[in-house]
């Protein structure tokens, strides 16, 4: 069936260190990518996705790469701060692009 | 402002009494969804809809009810509600599709005792 993967957290990074957060799926066919980040105490927000294989999502210094060989949708970023410690989401469409189906999460905590 | 409000966002209750969480945006989205936040188990979806008066089950629906009379409203329905519902709760719009951008309301912590 369909499923997302993630690294269980937390992951506990200082300041200006490199991230990634791995990130697999399971699904029939090629459905568009997400990831989500929530930060204390609200809702999701989208961070970046990617539609088809190969595509790159970035935003706010953050990186992902849809992987179809591996199936794969890793997070990365070169540089993080304080600000970025929130809980990440990796999820794909599902159902006929009906759906989202969510990872787990990954806690990130950066100490300066 | 663009927004997703849900109320209540904190709400303790007893086993088999009814309750009603409200879920409404101003952006004239025609998707809205519920999910279910629970630590290790990321969000689940419970149900969608993808305009009035069209909903859909999503992965984990029983115990839950919803409707959608109108665009802006989405509320989710516990008819008689039983502790393995105690959760987080999350109500989100989207513009057509769960495909895009997803919009998420702050939250219910629903305890049922």
């Amino acid at each position: 069936g369909n499923s997302v993967t993630q690294m269980e957290g937390p992951v506990t990074l200082s300041e200006e260190a490199f991230l990634t957060i791995n990130c697999t799926y399971t699904a029939t066919g090629y459905p568009s990518l997400f990831w989500y980040v929530q930060y204390p105490g609200e809702g999701l927000q989208l961070l970046l996705k990617a539609t088809k294989a190969d595509d790159k999502g970035s935003n706010k210094g953050f990186e992902a790469t849809y992987r179809k060989e591996t199936t794969s949708f890793h997070l990365e970023k070169g540089s993080v701060q304080v600000s970025d410690s929130a809980v990440y989401f990796c999820a794909h469409l599902t159902n006929a692009g009906n759906m989202l189906t969510f990872g787990g999460g990954t806690r990130l905590m950066v100490k300066p | 402002e663009a927004q997703v409000t849900q109320n209540p966002r904190y709400l303790i209750t007893v086993t088999g009494k009814k309750l009603t969480v409200t879920c409404s945006q101003n952006m004239n989205h025609e998707y809205m969804s519920w999910y279910r936040q629970d630590p290790g188990l990321g969000l689940r979806q419970i149900y969608y809809s993808m305009n009035v008066e069209v909903t859909d089950k999503g992965d984990v629906p029983e115990g839950y009810k919803v409707s959608r009379k109108e665009k802006r409203n989405f509320p989710l329905i516990l008819e008689s509600p039983s502790p393995n519902q105690t959760s987080l709760y999350f109500c989100a719009s989207s513009l057509h599709s769960a495909g895009t951008e997803a919009f998420f309301g702050q939250g219910t912590r629903l305890t049922v005792v």
